[in-house]
């Protein structure tokens, strides 16, 4: 299971694009990048999933360069009910167990 | 709607009382997992389970047991000999399809008294 590392925590404001950072130097090539966020006292919950290039669904986008040894979640205008913890994983899915960091807490200032 | 059911919300155990936390879901999904959040902290694994009849220790099981005679359940018991067991417990379910990731549970807190 590859190893990833995010930053411990990011403070942005209302209205702003917020842009995540996880990096996987040791991606294997059927690996999948997903995110998660989780809310205080709540389990965490599927956000974006990609392979390669960029993924946009209808809350983030996520980018990830050709040699896919780092990912960026890209949240578009965040609100104050974007402060959460947010994961990155790395995995084929067929992992036999998922493996979660600290996450980044993000916090959104008004 | 299908998901994940994790019962109580909320739960209270004595010193060297034992305790089952139930989970249950009706995704069809083949493996399922428990997970240990501490205070501003990550999540740990407990156990996992990829199968009916089988599981397999996490990072930190001492203290936990598990079982999985159903492919819908997969109950968590703390027992006396986990010495901290004050955390919040989360329990994950995945399908074989990784399109959609892991689904968790809504969360168990366990309080010693």
């Amino acid at each position: 299971l590859a190893k990833t590392t995010q930053p411990i925590s990011m403070d942005s404001y209302e209205g702003q694009e917020v842009n995540i950072t996880c990096s996987h130097n040791n991606i294997a090539t059927n690996d999948y990048i997903t995110w998660y966020q989780q809310f205080p006292s709540q389990g965490p919950r599927f956000i974006i999933q990609g392979y390669k290039t960029k993924v946009t669904n209808e809350v983030a986008s996520l980018f990830i360069p050709a040699d896919r040894k780092s990912s960026t979640l890209s949240l578009p205008r965040v609100s104050l009910s974007d402060t959460a913890v947010y994961y990155c994983l790395v995995g084929d899915g067929g992992d036999d167990k998922i493996i979660f960091g600290k996450g980044t807490r993000l916090h959104i200032l008004p | 709607d299908g998901g994940i059911t994790q019962s109580p919300k909320y739960l209270f155990r004595k010193e060297g009382q034992n305790v089952t936390l139930s989970c249950e879901q009706n995704l069809n999904h083949d493996a399922m997992y428990w997970y240990r959040q501490d205070p501003g902290q990550g999540l740990r694994l407990i156990y996992y389970s990829q199968i009916v009849n089988d599981f397999q220790k996490g990072d930190i099981a001492e203290g936990y047991s598990v079982s999985r005679e159903k492919k819908e359940s997969f109950p968590l018991t703390v027992t006396s000999a986990q010495k901290n067991p004050t955390a919040f417990y989360l329990c994950a379910s995945y399908h074989r399809d990784r399109r959609y990731g892991y689904t968790f549970g809504s969360g168990t807190r366990l309080t010693v008294v």
